[in-house]
């Protein structure tokens, strides 16, 4: 299993910004798919999850209505789309697997991580 | 919402202790809950679910019990390899986390 992450970087507040997360090694139509990000020096914070086949998808209240999260079965691939993004959204985001099919609330657990990457919003 | 709380925030501990983390759920939640290691500018690594389930991989020093409310992660005999970060999970919301430093 494999999630590499790629985008992310500076980014002006109130700008948009698309993270991506292209994975390999398992079944992915099968899996659902979260974000998670981490603050400099912070704790975890769950940020976004999509069921397996798409019909579900979940945000923290933060991020409600400024993020999407999406996926696309045929490339492997699941994505963050990040608009009118805030200092407070400076953090290294990771996408991680879901055990199951994910959105399933208490059940969902994160078997593996990508690298992460840093997104840094900053005038 | 569920809340999770974590203790302690930091626990100093030499190679060989026997260490214990605790989480406590503002609600019952079953069963669901998961234990990661954090190391430094590393990605989280999946030790513990369903409270009680060892990942695979996982060296058996790990383990996790509790149901309801109260969890706990216990290291049996701490290694210099589990110096790092923990934190419970319990569907989308983590714990504080513990750093776990060499005493």
């Amino acid at each position: 299993v494999q999630l590499v992450q790629s985008g992310g970087g500076v980014v002006q507040p109130g700008r948009s910004l698309r993270l991506s997360c292209a994975a390999s090694g398992f079944t992915f139509r099968t899996s659902g798919m979260h974000w998670v990000r981490q603050a400099p020096g912070k704790g975890l914070e769950w940020v976004a999850v999509i069921s397996h086949d798409a019909k579900s998808q979940y945000y923290v209240d933060s991020v409600k209505g400024r993020f999407t999260i999406s996926r696309d079965n045929s490339r492997n691939s699941v994505y963050l789309q990040m608009n009118g993004l805030t200092i407070d959204d400076t953090a290294v985001y990771y996408c991680a697997r879901d055990k199951g099919v994910g959105a399933s609330g208490g059940e969902d657990t994160f078997d593996y991580w990508g690298q992460g990457t840093l997104v840094t919003v900053s005038s | 919402d569920i809340q999770m709380t974590q203790s302690p925030f930091t626990l100093s501990a030499s190679v060989g202790d026997r260490v214990t983390i605790t989480c406590r759920a503002s609600q019952t939640i079953n069963s669901w809950l998961a234990w990661y290691q954090q190391k430094p500018g590393k990605a989280p690594k999946l030790l513990i679910y369903d409270a009680s389930t060892l990942e695979s991989g996982v060296p058996p020093r790990f383990s996790g019990s509790g149901s309801g409310t109260e969890f706990t992660l216990t290291i049996s005999s701490l290694q210099p390899d589990d110096f790092a970060t923990y934190y419970c999970q319990q569907a989308y919301t983590f714990g504080q986390g513990t750093k776990v430093e060499i005493k």
